[in-house]
């Protein structure tokens, strides 16, 4: 098992440009989740799934779109990138169906935008 | 979602047992008390979970103080590779995981 897979590694983009950061996850979880970095600061969830079809908004949204494009894949859209947006951003998977139930990360794509 | 404290960082030796405190003064009754951890450059792993009752399992040791008020993870021996920043997490029945600054554990040879 590859367990949660990110791509790409690293991206630099240019402020205005877009881009999608990739997540895909071999475990059959049913919810999934995207969540950002920044420098010394523990993690926060821009958008989650609970399940196959469903997307709704965690803490930190704005600038941002996501798509749960199948159950093992969970996309993240960044339209016009922002100097803001620089950060490191993982994603992670869960299973549902009982409570609680640990988060499986992925190893993160590290995102420069300038 | 309560909040945890936890101290900033922690220095340990190696092979040596480590306690990380994590203070939860407004948990509720159906809060779960999880810890992560975060290797340098790594995302997130998962360490270990409880309600009430201490916790055992290969990384680690969870104690829960008798009125859930406070909680601490143990490291029976900690080796240079338990370096990283450890996470005090309360999850209520939605269970997402809201993540503070950690404690960041240094491991001397």
């Amino acid at each position: 098992n590859a367990g949660v897979t990110q791509t790409p590694k690293f991206q630099v983009l240019k402020t205005g440009q877009s881009m999608t950061l990739q997540c895909a996850q071999d475990m059959n979880h049913n919810s999934m989740y995207w969540y950002r970095q920044d420098p010394g600061m523990g993690l926060r969830l821009i958008y989650y799934s609970a399940s196959e079809g469903t997307t709704d908004k965690g803490e930190v949204p704005n600038g941002y779109n996501v798509s749960r494009l199948n159950k093992r894949e969970f996309s993240l859209r960044l339209e016009s990138a922002a100097p803001s947006q620089t950060s490191v951003y993982f994603c992670a998977s869960s299973p549902t169906g009982g409570y609680p139930y640990e988060q499986y990360f992925g190893p993160g794509t590290r995102l420069t935008v300038t | 979602d309560a909040k945890t404290t936890q101290p900033n960082s922690m220095e340990s030796n190696e092979e040596e047992p480590v306690h990380l405190p994590c203070n939860h003064s407004t948990i509720s009754g159906t809060d779960y008390i999880h810890w992560y951890r975060q290797l340098p450059s790594q995302g997130p792993e998962y360490v270990i979970h409880g309600l009430t009752s201490n916790v055992n399992n290969r990384m680690a040791s969870l104690a829960i103080a008798e009125d859930r008020k406070s909680s601490t993870l143990i490291l029976h021996r900690a080796t240079l590779r338990d370096a990283a920043v450890y996470y005090c997490i309360l999850t209520g029945a939605n269970s997402k995981l809201t993540f503070g600054k950690g404690i960041t554990l240094s491991v001397r040879p």
